[in-house]
């Protein structure tokens, strides 16, 4: 069945340096995958997401490119910040849209000054 | 964005208790919801999906009658969690999409629930 593979938190890191988080998808067909990240306190919002092979989402400095050879979608950011501090999540959907998403176990990320 | 209002944020109960957990969509019709839950160090995983005005479909594995799932209006649904017992205990997260809209969908804050 589809199922979605996360790297293991607790990340810390600090201010400035370069963040990956791994996630790696089974899937059949072509799903859409996502990253969500949930700050303290709030709910999950979607961070960037990708639908097809090679696309890269992109957003607040964060990237992942949707590989269908290595099955990955690694989220990525240059220089985190102190207010990057969250717990990230990698989902995947076997249909546009966001029904039926299979999460990953969320990495928590924090950022110290 | 679209809001979702999770309501409680976190509850502790008693073993043999029932609880309820509402998600709201403030800002927009939602006719499906979708409720998960995490235990600690796994992956947020469907229990159900409810669509206003009709009976939610429940993942295999979730009991239905422990599990009670109400979606009477575009804009709330509830959770009852009925006759709670310790490995319930588990943290819940509703999500919602809009009506007629086939968009990603909107989460609440969760909640985190400990049946002592």
């Amino acid at each position: 069945g589809d199922s979605v593979t996360q790297m293991e938190g607790p990340v810390t890191l600090s201010e400035e340096a370069f963040l990956t988080i791994n996630c790696t998808y089974t899937a059949t067909g072509y799903p859409s995958l996502f990253w969500y990240v949930q700050y303290p306190g709030e709910g999950l919002q979607l961070l960037l997401k990708a639908t097809k092979a090679d696309d890269k989402g992109s957003n607040k400095g964060f990237e992942a490119t949707y590989r269908k050879e290595t099955t990955s979608f690694h989220l990525e950011k240059g220089s985190v910040q102190v207010s990057d501090s969250a717990v990230y999540f990698c989902a995947l959907s076997a249909q546009t849209g966001a029904n039926n998403l299979f999460f990953g176990t969320g990495t928590r990320l924090t950022v110290i000054p | 964005g679209a809001v979702v209002s999770q309501h409680p944020s976190r509850v502790i109960c008693k073993s043999g208790t029932s609880v309820k957990i509402e998600c709201r969509s403030l800002d927009f019709q939602a006719t499906t919801m979708f409720w998960y839950r995490q235990f600690p160090k796994q992956s947020l995983m469907l229990m159900a999906t409810s669509n206003e005005g009709s009976k939610a479909t429940y993942e295999q594995g979730v009991e239905k009658d422990k599990f009670l799932i109400n979606h009477a209006s575009l804009t709330l649904s509830t959770l009852t969690v009925t006759s709670a017992h310790p490995e319930d205990s588990s943290f819940y997260i509703c999500s919602a999409r809009q009506y007629k809209m086939n968009t990603e969908a909107f989460f609440g804050q969760g909640t985190r629930l400990t049946v002592v």
